[in-house]
């Protein structure tokens, strides 16, 4: 069955600081990648996916990830923070022929102190 | 980006009624949404994969006689909490498959 492993639980961090967010996901066969964005009290917003191609990936609001497959990895980076993007970030990662149907990890809680 | 809208957006109902939410592609046809419920400071974890003209896969450990749902159009799937308990409490999300998938805003249930 897959699974999504998402290193941090809450991250603190000085506005300008740089970020990275550590995503790990098992399943055996071909997946596609996702990043979720939640601000307190919206909805899901996608900051970027990678189905194919070239393994990093830009999103947006300066937001990149890149796919490391021999580690099972997806981590979310951005250079400089701010305090705009405190928010809840969610890995996700869908087979390749399922489409739509998400399996989300833990989620990490980023707070960006101004 | 393709919207998909919830509604309602918050509903607070007494233990033992039912509550349907819906979920509407609004700017393209869905053969397939999905339904994840996201407890507070938590994951969304799916619950169900909702297809058009049958019934719904449901994820192991949701219970399909009291989470109904249907799907009779391209552009609407329905969730029931049937007899709802306080343990139902939750925000639950849809989204509709298109070219990636794309999530409803949630809807609040609080169950008194």
């Amino acid at each position: 069955a897959q699974s999504v492993s998402q290193h941090n639980h809450h991250v603190i961090l000085s506005e300008a600081a740089s970020l990275e967010l550590g995503c790990n996901y098992s399943y055996g066969g071909t997946v596609n990648l996702f990043w979720y964005v939640q601000y307190p009290g919206q909805h899901l917003q996608l900051l970027l996916k990678y189905f194919s191609g070239d393994p990093l990936v830009k999103g947006i609001k300066g937001f990149e990830a890149e796919f490391i497959k021999s580690k099972f990895s997806f981590n979310l980076r951005k250079p400089s923070v701010q305090w705009s993007d405190t928010a809840e970030y969610f890995c996700a990662v869908s087979s390749y022929n399922q489409g739509g149907k998400l399996i989300f990890g833990q989620g990490t809680e980023l707070s960006v102190k101004p | 980006g393709a919207v998909v809208s919830q509604h309602p957006s918050w509903v607070i109902c007494k233990s033992g009624t039912s509550v349907k939410i819906e979920c509407r592609s609004l700017d393209f046809q869905a053969t397939t949404m999905f339904w994840y419920r996201q407890f507070p400071k938590q994951s969304l974890m799916l619950m169900a994969t909702s297809n058009e003209g049958s019934k719904a896969t449901y994820e192991q450990g949701v219970e399909k006689d009291k989470f109904l749902i249907n799907h009779a159009s391209l552009t609407l799937s329905t969730l029931t909490v049937t007899s709802a308990h306080p343990e139902d409490s939750s925000f639950y999300i849809c989204s509709a498959a298109g070219a990636q998938a794309y999530f409803g805003p949630g809807t609040r249930l609080t169950v008194l």
